[in-house]
């Protein structure tokens, strides 16, 4: 199993130049979520999904959207970008969301807006 | 909503020393709270997680205890080595609309000096 896949690795936009971060996990779990990480800030929580069709916000949506037409993929688009996100950005997954448990990260994707 | 202090932001010690990391929490509903190890250029990695029915977990070197009264709980890394310097992250979650979204912390460094 490969577990989350993230890409890109590394990008580099232009202020109100569009993107979509792609993550994909092949676990076949319920429970899908990103994550911006900037430093002394943690990890704060941008958009989640507990299945296909549905999704939500988090902590700090504004600038983002996603979708879950399937199990396995959740993409994240940026169709403004500003330096604001320029960021670390992680897509993690859970198998079972009702009763708390393991996170699986993917490696990140770090984007740089100028 | 929850929020999570994390402390100390970083934390130098020599090889075979003892690390604490202390966390706390405002929603007394928090029920589960995992420990994440982050190291350079990848994505975070459970490590260790409790729930509030339990006081203390032990694995190895590694420990975790939890004071509901108080709402804190604690990372306790015995015989440090090289390879335990990464970047720590303490969350806290509970069940919101049947999902539990876990709150992380800001994080801390640790470095192990050889």
């Amino acid at each position: 199993n490969a577990g989350v896949t993230q890409t890109p690795k590394f990008q580099v936009l232009k202020t109100g130049q569009s993107m979509t971060l792609q993550c994909a996990q092949d676990m076949n779990h319920e429970y899908m979520s990103w994550y911006r990480q900037d430093p002394g800030m943690g990890l704060r929580l941008i958009h989640y999904s507990v299945g296909a069709g549905i999704t939500d916000q988090g902590e700090v949506p504004n600038g983002y959207n996603v979708s879950r037409s399937t199990t396995e993929d959740f993409p994240l688009r940026l169709l403004s970008a500003a330096p604001s996100q320029t960021s670390v950005y992680f897509c993690a997954s859970t198998r079972d969301r009702a009763v708390g448990g393991e996170l699986f990260f993917g490696e990140g994707s770090r984007l740089t807006v100028l | 909503g929850e929020n999570v202090e994390q402390h100390p932001s970083t934390l130098s010690v020599q090889e075979g020393d003892s690390a604490v990391i202390k966390c706390t929490y405002s929603d007394s509903a928090s029920n589960y709270f995992p420990w994440y190890k982050q190291e350079l250029g990848k994505g975070p990695q459970l490590i260790i997680d409790i729930r509030s029915n339990v006081g203390e977990k032990k694995d190895q070197r590694i420990a975790v205890t939890l004071n509901k009264t108080a709402k804190h709980f604690s990372l306790h890394i015995t015989e440090t080595q090289p390879e335990d310097s990464a970047v720590y992250f303490c969350a806290a979650s509970m069940a919101s609309g049947g999902s539990y979204i876990p709150t992380f912390g800001r994080g801390t460094s640790l470095i192990v000096h050889p």
